[in-house]
């Protein structure tokens, strides 16, 4: 069982398009992220969420909205895709908001055209 | 505010040898968390040790081990006898321990193990 899934793996568009990116986790964990990884592998991150709730929104464009139905699940939507936002997002979850270690989904890489 | 600094861009080392990965720190909490993740050529990240700001002993997990210096700042991971597939990128990363705190990496450093 995969602990921290994410779909798509791999996504292709256009600029202008809107699309999202699913992330769920089986671990009972609290807490929830989203990652960017740019292409000279840099991680930095842009969310996190907390039981549902929002905790942590860093300096990231307002076309980008998170969404947690659950615990267990926070979905990324990017709305009017821009060639900069080619990147590798990650998905990750520790079980609270200050303790333990982060675990990762495999990253989602979005290719902008 | 914190900030981790990885000044090996890469680093080049014979298959069986020992290798330290350096990584410094700044931070003006007195607790917080230091962390190493391990992403291959296929993407994932795999942590791989944790090292805590009060923790007495160095960490150490497996070929893995966590000098951690901490009047210096440094908490460089050394990986004893290397083998091929410990060719990776390397990221040190740091999180407060109080409130709601992120995980910040560091730019990361490519290692290669030659056969």
């Amino acid at each position: 069982d995969t602990a921290v899934s994410q779909t798509p793996k791999y996504l292709v568009t256009q600029m202008g398009n809107d699309k999202s990116i699913k992330c769920e986790q089986n671990l009972g964990h609290d807490t929830m992220y989203w990652y960017k990884q740019d292409s000279k592998k840099f991680l930095k991150i842009m969310f996190s969420y907390n039981n549902k709730e929002l905790i942590i929104n860093e300096t990231v464009p307002n076309r980008f909205s998170p969404k947690s139905p659950d615990k267990a699940h926070l979905n990324l939507h990017i709305n009017s895709l821009e060639l900069g936002d080619s990147a590798v997002y990650f998905c990750a979850s520790s079980p609270t908001l200050n303790t333990g270690e982060l675990f990762f989904g495999e990253g989602s890489r979005l290719t902008v055209l | 505010a914190q900030k981790i600094t990885q000044t090996q861009p890469g680093m080049f080392v014979q298959e069986k040898e020992a290798v330290t990965l350096d990584c410094t720190y700044d931070t003006s909490d007195p607790s917080y968390g230091l962390f190493w993740y391990k992403q291959p050529s296929s993407g994932e990240m795999i942590f791989l040790i944790y090292q805590g700001s009060y923790d007495q002993q160095n960490a150490t997990e497996g070929r893995y081990s966590l000098n951690f210096q901490k009047a210096r700042k440094s908490a460089n991971l050394v990986i004893s006898a290397s083998q091929l597939g410990d060719s990776a990128m390397y990221f040190c990363a740091m999180r407060r321990i109080q409130g709601a705190q992120k995980l910040v990496f560091g730019q990361g450093t490519r290692l290669t193990i030659n056969p």
